[in-house]
């Protein structure tokens, strides 16, 4: 069965500073993609970013960056820059490239304080 | 552009009661899916949809129905509610053949079960 550990259920990072998000997977298939959701208070899910897992190169999206270590099944999610909008729930997700489905497996969460 | 319109937003119920959520998209998108939400647990899947007609179980899928009777609908019944029920429920779709795209989320549904 496939799963998706985030280890971390609390941080805080000082507004400005960089903060990083450790996310890991288990999965027996080869092709497969990765996400990042977050969450603010509002409860609406946002794509943050995405990652094939056949591209070696690491997806960026402005602030947001991803370490993406395909043999280590690890998919950090790091936040240059931190804003005060950024304090939300940030879920990592998994879901196969050969499945007959959409199905996609969340982590249980880190919940990202960014202080003033 | 709605989007997935879910309502309601907030739901009280009594144990024993029974009640709908409902879900709507306007994309035209073949998969959608239900998923519950809970602290510490993340967000675990109900049930899901890969077309009008075609429903099938995810992990969590006891206590509810669904039903899909058009790409645009997919609701979620709850059949005899249970205190265990409490949670927030997502409804989310996505184009089926694009597994790399984003699932696009509802609002999400706070149920309270007393």
């Amino acid at each position: 069965a496939q799963t998706v550990t985030q280890s971390q259920p609390e941080m805080s990072v000082q507004e400005a500073e960089t903060v990083t998000l450790s996310c890991t997977y288990d999965t027996s298939e080869n092709n497969y993609y990765l996400f990042w959701y977050k969450q603010p208070p509002s409860r609406q899910m946002i794509l943050v970013i995405r990652q094939e897992a056949y591209k070696q190169q690491n997806a960026t999206e402005n602030r947001f960056s991803v370490n993406f270590q395909k043999a280590a099944k690890s998919f950090s999610l790091k936040i240059s820059d931190s804003q005060l909008g950024d304090t939300a729930m940030y879920f990592c997700a998994f879901t196969d490239y050969g499945g007959a489905t959409n199905k996609l497996i969340f982590g249980t969460g880190t919940l990202l304080a960014v202080q003033p | 552009n709605a989007g997935v319109t879910q309502t309601p937003k907030f739901q009280v119920l009594k144990t024993g009661q029974s009640m709908t959520l409902q879900c709507a998209q306007d994309m035209n998108h073949e998969y959608m899916s239900w998923y519950r939400q809970d602290p510490g647990m993340g967000l675990r899947l109900i049930h899901y949809s890969v077309g009008a007609g075609i429903t099938d179980q995810g992990e969590v899928p006891n206590g509810y129905n669904v039903s899909r009777s058009t790409t645009e609908d997919f609701p979620l019944r709850l059949l005899s509610a249970a205190p265990s029920q409490t949670s927030v429920y997502f409804c989310a779709s996505s184009p089926a053949m694009y597994r790399n795209t984003e699932a696009f989320f509802g609002q999400g549904t706070r149920l309270t079960v007393v």
